[in-house]
């Protein structure tokens, strides 16, 4: 099956510093890949949608300055979170699809982000 | 916004008793998708099922869609422990869109 995978699995980094996270597809191309964050006991939050080679977009109410969002590739999409603040301490998860006319969606197995 | 409500919010069995959750929805939908989430992991995808469908089978997992309620039911026949988990139900409006999440049931099975 499709995998994909997430880069760290958990971080912790100090307030007001920037984070990447990486999500890549493993075994296929993502024409199109998902940002979703979570926070604990919630469901997941869709943050961004991403088409390789175009800019990523952000569900209302999420800051694109702050969360910036790189599909460069059709294996690897990055999240960077830029002057992270305790309140940016989540779960981030993406997915990826293989193209526009399917629905599978394939999950990472999120990365756990600590701001102190 | 999440247009999904499931309930229970948590449901605690024991093993080998059957386990239903239910989800319920605003919009019109394309399909519907039940996922399942380990506490601290990534999802794992279950079962979809469409708008024109009205139940589907996959192991120990049935599923059913009333489109006319706008609602969804996930049964787990024969619990196990390893059941464990949060269950999610999905919709797309239109298929490989966005996915709307639920808010998730978190089920519990005791041994």
């Amino acid at each position: 099956g499709a995998v994909v995978s997430q880069h760290p699995s958990w971080v912790i980094c100090k307030s007001g510093t920037s984070v990447k996270i990486e999500c890549r597809s493993l075994d296929f191309q993502a024409t199109t890949m998902f940002w979703y964050r979570q926070f604990p006991k919630q469901s997941l939050m869709l943050m961004a949608t991403s088409n390789e080679g175009s800019k990523a977009t952000y569900e209302q109410g999420v800051e694109k300055d702050k969360f910036l969002i790189n599909h460069a590739s059709l294996t690897l999409s990055t999240l960077t979170v830029t002057s992270a603040h305790p309140e940016d301490s989540s779960f981030y998860i993406c997915s990826a699809r293989a193209g526009s006319a399917t629905y599978e969606q394939y999950f990472g197995p999120g990365t756990r982000l600590t701001v102190t | 916004s999440q247009q999904g409500e499931e309930d229970p919010q948590a449901l605690s069995i024991q093993e080998g008793e059957n386990a239903t959750m239910n989800c319920s929805y605003k919009t019109s939908i394309n399909n519907l998708q039940w996922y399942r989430q380990n506490s601290g992991r990534g999802l794992v995808h279950l079962i979809l099922i469409r708008s024109n469908e009205r139940e589907k089978h996959s192991g120990r997992l049935r599923v059913t869609l009333d489109t006319s309620k706008k609602s969804s039911s996930l049964l787990i026949t024969a619990s196990r422990a390893a059941d464990t988990a949060s269950y999610f139900c999905a919709t797309d409006a239109t298929s490989g869109s966005r996915l709307t999440f639920g808010e998730g049931t978190q089920l519990t099975v005791n041994p």
